[in-house]
């Protein structure tokens, strides 16, 4: 099955630098990446997501890129604030595979995010 | 749109009992998937219901059961509640599955401690 490997687990960073967070996938089949933040006892919220049929995708300060030779996709997130800080986990799912692909994310280990003042 | 609800948040039993959670997916989304949440193992699929059907299911033991209801509501059952079954367990709807509209939106999640 598939497996994502998330790094770094933990990422310290000074207000207004950016930040980036790598994940790799096993499985060339996976063609949908979204990224979740969670807060400390909140619920994961998805902030970005991206598709294999593009390489890039950009919110505001938050953008994802994708390499599906390497089955690596990444999150940038620039002018970092306080409010950033979170648990950050990507993952990796088969859209429209059916079978053993209904509904299954498969996540990372998570990145605790801290941004200080 | 009301967001995904699940209930109860909070949840203590003791080893040998059973428990069923549940989750309320957002208006009109069909597919009610579950996971556990746990600091060593992180986020792990349970399993995914669609029109009352499980139709995937992830490693877990048979403890572990689940089921939908025609509002698409969701519950899911564990039996015989081990230690190791203290976790957050959150459940994540979707408006189609199997099409290109799979984004999952997360409830709240129900923490369960069992003693």
């Amino acid at each position: 099955g598939e497996n994502v490997e998330q790094h770094p687990s933990t990422l310290s960073v000074q207000e207004g630098d950016s930040a980036v967070i790598k994940c790799t996938y096993s499985d060339s089949a996976s063609n949908y990446f979204p990224w979740y933040k969670q807060e400390l006892g909140k619920r994961p919220q998805l902030i970005i997501d991206i598709r294999s049929n593009v390489g890039e995708k950009k919110d505001q300060r938050i953008a994802v890129t994708l390499n599906k030779t390497a089955k690596h996709f990444s999150l940038h997130i620039t002018e970092t604030q306080p409010e950033d800080s979170a648990v950050y986990f990507c993952a990796a799912s088969q859209e429209g595979a059916g079978g053993t692909s209904y509904g299954k994310l498969t996540f990372g280990q998570g990145t605790i995010l801290t941004v200080h003042p | 749109k009301a967001g995904v609800t699940q209930t109860p948040r909070y949840l203590i039993k003791t080893r040998g009992q059973q428990v069923t959670l549940s989750c309320s997916p957002i208006s009109g989304h069909r597919s009610v998937s579950w996971y556990q949440q746990t600091p060593g193992q992180g986020l792990q699929f349970l399993f995914e219901y669609f029109s009352e059907t499980q139709r995937n299911k992830g490693n877990f033991p048979g403890r572990f059961s689940g089921r939908q209801f025609s509002n698409s509501r969701s519950e899911m059952n564990v039996s015989t509640l081990e230690l190791g079954d203290s976790a957050l367990y959150l459940c994540a709807s979707s408006l189609l599955a199997g099409g290109p509209y799979e984004t999952q939106y997360f409830g709240p999640g129900t923490r369960l401690l069992v003693l």
